[in-house]
């Protein structure tokens, strides 16, 4: 069974400018979650989505979005990019809720931001 | 807002040496507590789970261990070897609507 796949997993970027990252779930999971981890903050949620909705929100700002489509597949995008938002993106997915149990996630992408 | 502590942040063991770490949370109404193990460059992995009906549970060389009423967790690592050295996050789970991670412990386990 294949895993979590994100895509790309490195990018760089400047400030300003704006990216979107993608992310495969493990197939038969409906919820897909995207954390930011950084060194000084750790890993921290952004949102989850289940069922082509957004179910929960992270305290980042509105520059975060993302979106889930039928197939479950999901996207993330952050506009006007700032140095701080150099990172790498996790996402995860699950069989149902992220708060009822396992969370398997992929290897991430690393955005740097210059 | 909830709050999740972890600690030790950094842990230092001989190969062989047992390993503790722990997790406290604030939210009573947590019913599910996970431990994740991240290698480098890659992403977090489940190692062990514990929901609120159980105390402990353990697996091979791993457990977890729950004292709900003094909120807290603790993962244990006995016989430790060289591949356990890894990042180390716990990530209680309540009725929340955001997920909250530990800042995680950084295991170095040296032969």
């Amino acid at each position: 069974k294949a895993g979590v796949t994100q895509t790309p997993r490195y990018l760089i970027k400047t400030r300003g400018q704006q990216v979107t990252l993608s992310c495969s779930p493990i197939s038969g999971h409906r919820s897909v979650s995207w954390y930011q981890q950084t060194p000084g903050q750790g890993l921290q949620f952004l949102f989850e989505y289940f069922s082509e909705t957004q179910r929960n929100k992270g305290n980042f700002p509105g520059r975060f979005s993302g979106r889930q489509f039928s197939n479950s597949r999901s996207e993330m995008n952050v506009s006007t990019l700032e140095l701080g938002d150099s990172a790498l993106y996790l996402c995860a997915s699950s069989l149902e809720r992220v708060n009822t149990g396992e969370l398997f996630f992929g290897e991430g992408s690393r955005l740097t931001v210059l | 807002g909830e709050n999740v502590e972890q600690h030790p942040s950094t842990l230092s063991v001989q190969e062989g040496d047992s390993a503790v770490i722990k997790c406290t949370y604030s939210d009573s109404a947590s019913n599910y507590f996970p431990w994740y193990k991240q290698e480098l460059g890659k992403g977090p992995q489940l190692i062990i789970d514990i929901r609120s009906n159980v105390g402990e549970k353990k697996d091979q060389r791993i457990a977890v261990t729950l004292n709900k009423t003094a909120k807290h967790f603790s993962l244990h690592i006995t016989e430790t070897q060289p591949e356990d050295s890894a990042v180390y996050f716990c990530a209680p789970r309540g009725t929340g609507t955001a997920l909250i991670f530990g800042k995680g412990t950084t295991l170095s386990v040296s032969s």
